[in-house]
């Protein structure tokens, strides 16, 4: 059963061009979550998703940022028109049920760098 | 809000020794989970032990333990008998609800 999967595992953009990154979660799993990394920091939540459905965006940004999982494929976090600010490690994880006492189970992430 | 507080932005241990990481958290919720992840320099977020709130006894995984002291709000990990692969961060983790919330990281080294 492989684990979740995050790619690319790193990214290079240029100020201003759009940033994709994907997440395919556990077999079974149907919800994800996102979080971000900045450097010396910890976690930080940003969207929680269930097949088609966006449940919780409170932790991600009004602006640029964008997330989905559709019924067929990886969930996709979008980030256009990125900024230096948006350099940061990109964590994906996948439960198989919204209860909190499912352990979340992460990805490798994937490693913005924005120049 | 539900804050999570690691005090100790670095620790470090003998090889074989014991060592303890503490960890504190703010919440008003009376269901919830503690959580120790290890994130080695591959980045990888790896889970090391958790803990419900309603259960009174500490969770044990093999050498990770922890000390849960509800009323306290206090969530520490005590790794024995130290190896080199445990040299890593470590993040504590409150969930509730839909959400994680992390601390900021303790990272460990491990002297040979």
């Amino acid at each position: 059963n492989a684990g979740v999967m995050q790619n690319p595992r790193h990214l290079v953009r240029r100020r201003g061009q759009e940033a994709r990154l994907r997440c395919s979660p556990m077999k079974g799993h149907s919800h994800v979550y996102w979080y971000r990394q900045l450097p010396e920091e910890g976690l930080k939540f940003m969207v929680y998703l269930q097949k088609e459905n966006i449940i919780d965006e409170s932790g991600m940004p009004k602006e640029r940022f964008s997330a989905e999982f559709p019924k067929e494929g990886p969930s996709i976090l979008r980030i256009q028109q990125v900024v230096r600010g948006d350099s940061a490690a990109y964590f994906c994880a996948s439960s198989p049920s919204a209860r909190v006492t499912d352990t979340q189970y992460f990805g490798p992430g994937t490693r913005l760098t924005v120049l | 809000a539900q804050t999570v507080t690691q005090s100790q932005p670095e620790m470090s241990v003998q090889e074989a020794e014991t060592v303890t990481l503490s960890c504190t958290y703010d919440t008003s919720e009376s269901d919830y989970y503690l959580f120790w992840y290890k994130q080695p320099p591959s980045r990888q977020m790896i889970l090391v032990i958790r803990q419900e709130a309603y259960k009174q006894q500490n969770a044990t995984e093999n050498r990770f333990s922890v000390n849960f002291q509800k009323a306290a709000k206090s969530f520490s990990l005590k790794i024995s008998d130290s190896q080199l692969g445990d040299a890593a961060m470590y993040f504590c983790a409150y969930a509730a609800g839909n959400q994680f919330y992390f601390g900021t990281g303790t990272s460990l080294t491990v002297i040979p």
